[in-house]
């Protein structure tokens, strides 16, 4: 059974389109996360989440809106896609300490 | 400014030898650090966590942790081509938020 999974894995679109990443975790952890990481596998931070509620929102776009319907859930939805927006988005959960992070298998966005 | 710096690399050890990555961080406060290894087209897996100045061993990988200097590195004894990957560090503090660094991308040659 995979810990925690992203679908889709590969999303090709144009500008301009609206795009959505659902991801989930059967680990039971209290917290999930968006990473993105871009061509120079740079990996940074977008959101958090802690039992639904948003903890963690950096510098990111407000076309990016994260949704968590309960605490195994994180969804991801990109409005107005852009050029720069293509990248690998990786989710990942971690246990109620904090600590280690155990990553999705990444969905990698490519707009045209 | 980046939090977690990197070299990005390559580094080029041939098999057999040590190889040694290392990472700087600029948080004081933070708490716990990590090395990730990072296969192309996979996503990260954790190989080593520390928290406590000093060593740490787990078989052939040993990290290491220097509060005062705010420098973390990971050594890899008896490199094998299958160790071949960008290894990330990454720093944690009071949050829970991980800062990772660019990657070290290495190259282990037969």
């Amino acid at each position: 059974d995979t810990a925690v999974s992203q679908t889709p894995k590969y999303l090709v679109t144009q500008m301009g389109n609206d795009k959505s990443i659902k991801c989930e975790q059967n680990l039971g952890h209290d917290t999930m996360y968006w990473y993105k990481q871009d061509s120079k596998k740079f990996l940074k931070i977008m959101f958090s989440y802690n039992n639904k509620e948003l903890i963690i929102n950096e510098t990111v776009p407000n076309r990016f809106s994260p949704k968590s319907p309960d605490k195994a859930h994180l969804n991801l939805h990109i409005n107005s896609l852009e050029l720069g927006d293509s990248a690998v988005y990786f989710c990942a959960s971690s246990p109620p300490l904090g600590g280690e992070l155990f990553f999705g298998e990444g969905s990698r966005l490519t707009v045209l | 400014q980046k939090e977690v710096e990197q070299n990005s690399g390559p580094l080029s050890v041939p098999e057999g030898a040590i190889a040694s990555l290392n990472c700087t961080y600029s948080d004081r406060v933070s708490q716990s650090f990590f090395w990730y290894r990072q296969y192309s087209g996979k996503s990260p897996e954790l190989i080593m966590s520390i928290y406590s100045n000093g060593d740490k061993e787990d078989g052939r990988f040993t990290a290491q942790l220097n509060k005062a200097s705010q420098y973390v590195s990971l050594l890899i004894r008896d490199s094998q081509p299958s160790d071949s990957a960008t290894y990330l560090c990454a720093s944690g503090g009071a949050t829970n938020k991980l800062i990772f660094g660019t990657g070290t991308l290495l190259a282990v040659q037969p």
